[in-house]
């Protein structure tokens, strides 16, 4: 399957604290992006990351990309009841195919 | 500024009955458009996607289809909708050009279809 996979599924943590998400994909990309989906709403971007790139900064967001490991991660720090979320994992393959993956659902407790 | 409008934002239809769902985008010209679906907590799968006006490429076979009848209006639509078809149905854009289409996509809503 091109499928990604993330891990966790699921994930909750106290306010304040990071929250990691992994992401692994088995083809070759052009980049991988991240979405943030508040419930029942659509999804909304994130971060790019291309594939000559190893990390990446935006605000509290932190993207790390392996191609060698074909892996991918997610660093949300100091988190927020707000970014209680799902987030999914988004690779555009070398076919110009966007794939998604299924998601980590985090939780942050105030 | 491009914006993405999409309708019903619910709807619950009895099995066998006609399905369609509309999508529309602003501020834009001739981008590609996406119907996904997403299964409760899980990932967006593909569905459809065009490139132009009448170019519908399909991901999955099913009882769904799609049209695209103007270059900012896509459409999903059934004939007769099965129980499996319930789902979130999210519809998104993304720019035309290839050069500069990082495959980075805007999304609507969505359309909550519950069939009973």
């Amino acid at each position: 399957s091109q499928q990604g996979e993330e891990d966790p599924q699921a994930l909750s943590i106290q306010e304040g604290e990071n929250a990691t998400m992994n992401c692994s994909y088995k083809t070759s990309i052009n980049n991988l992006q991240w979405y943030r989906q508040n419930s029942g709403r659509g999804l909304v971007h994130l971060i790019l990351i291309r594939s000559n790139e190893r990390e990446k900064h935006s605000g509290r967001l932190r993207v790390t990309l392996d191609t060698s490991k074909k892996s991918s991660s997610l660093l949300i720090t100091a988190s927020r009841a707000a970014d209680t979320a799902s987030y999914f994992c988004v690779f555009k393959t070398s076919y110009d195919k966007v794939i998604f993956g299924p998601g980590t659902s985090l939780s942050v407790i105030p | 500024s491009q914006t993405i409008h999409q309708w019903p934002a619910t709807l619950v239809q009895p099995v066998g009955s006609p399905l369609s769902l509309e999508c529309t985008v602003e501020g834009t010209s001739n981008p590609n458009l996406y119907w996904y679906r997403q299964a409760a907590g899980r990932g967006l799968q593909l569905l459809f996607y065009s490139v132009g006006i009448g170019q519908i490429s399909s991901e999955v076979p099913q009882n769904l289809s799609a049209s695209r009848p103007q270059d900012r209006q896509f459409i999903l639509s059934s004939k007769k909708l099965l129980l499996s078809d319930s789902g979130f149905y999210l519809c998104a854009w993304s720019w035309w050009l290839a050069g500069a289409n990082t495959g980075e996509l805007f999304f609507g809503e969505g359309s909550r279809l519950t069939v009973l």
